[in-house]
């Protein structure tokens, strides 16, 4: 158990609402990661955040923000949904500085109608 | 940049046959590289991995080995059992940088009948 929860973990929208995904750790570690899994693409990565306030874009971070204001929460928000959004989404933490090995989140199954 | 390609699925074996799963890498410099299980419903798992040239990581049966002269680390197990059933995931991340940003291959369904 990597100590991670997503919320929610299934959620159905409709195109143009804004919609938050939150990633919750109880172990206090710097680094956080939103991906998303879509079929034939493996995981993409949308945003990481090394520290509170410290984030930066991935390859695919269009039309999604992110906000890390405590060291346990990482918040994914999609300002206005599009059906290309729909997808899995997944957080993933880094535990140790030196050794880039992420442990993941159970993710959360997101439909935009 | 850096890129990750692996063999086509789903890959069908029956119990106890031997697995490979192909994986090759673009990167530049020494990269870690992963593989990662996802079984279904679940988030991924790390399965094992090799962190420098002719590095062989091994867990649960699985084993791959760091090749940078042909730039691969196939998955292989000797005798699958159905519980192997799931997606694998081949990744890599930059040596070098402390952010870690990971990059995957596509995924292979493993199915495994008795």
């Amino acid at each position: 158990d990597a100590g991670i929860t997503q919320s929610p973990r299934h959620k159905v929208t409709e195109t143009g609402t804004p919609v938050t995904l939150r990633c919750h750790q109880t172990e206090n570690h710097r680094y956080m990661y939103w991906y998303r899994q879509d079929p034939g693409h493996g995981l993409r990565l949308i945003h990481y955040s090394y520290g509170v306030k410290d984030t930066d874009k991935g390859e695919v971070s269009d039309g999604y923000s992110v906000s890390r204001s405590k060291t346990e929460d990482f918040l994914l928000t999609l300002e206005s949904a599009t059906s290309s959004q729909t997808s899995v989404y997944f957080c993933a933490i880094k535990k140790r500085e030196r050794v880039n090995e992420q442990f993941f989140g159970p993710g959360t199954r997101l439909t935009v109608l | 940049g850096n890129s990750v390609t692996q063999m086509e699925g789903p890959v069908t074996l029956s119990e106890e046959a031997f697995l490979t799963i192909n994986c090759t890498y673009t990167a530049t410099g020494y990269p870690s590289l992963f593989w990662y299980v996802q079984y279904p419903g679940e988030g991924l798992q790390l399965l094992l991995k090799a962190t420098k040239a002719d590095d062989k990581g091994s867990n649960k049966g699985f084993e791959a080995t760091y090749r940078k002269e042909t730039t691969s680390f196939h998955l292989e197990k000797g005798s699958v059992q159905v519980s192997d059933s799931a997606v694998y995931f081949c990744a890599l991340s930059e040596s070098g940088t402390s952010y870690g940003k990971l990059t995957f291959g596509q995924g292979t369904i493993l199915t495994v009948h008795p």
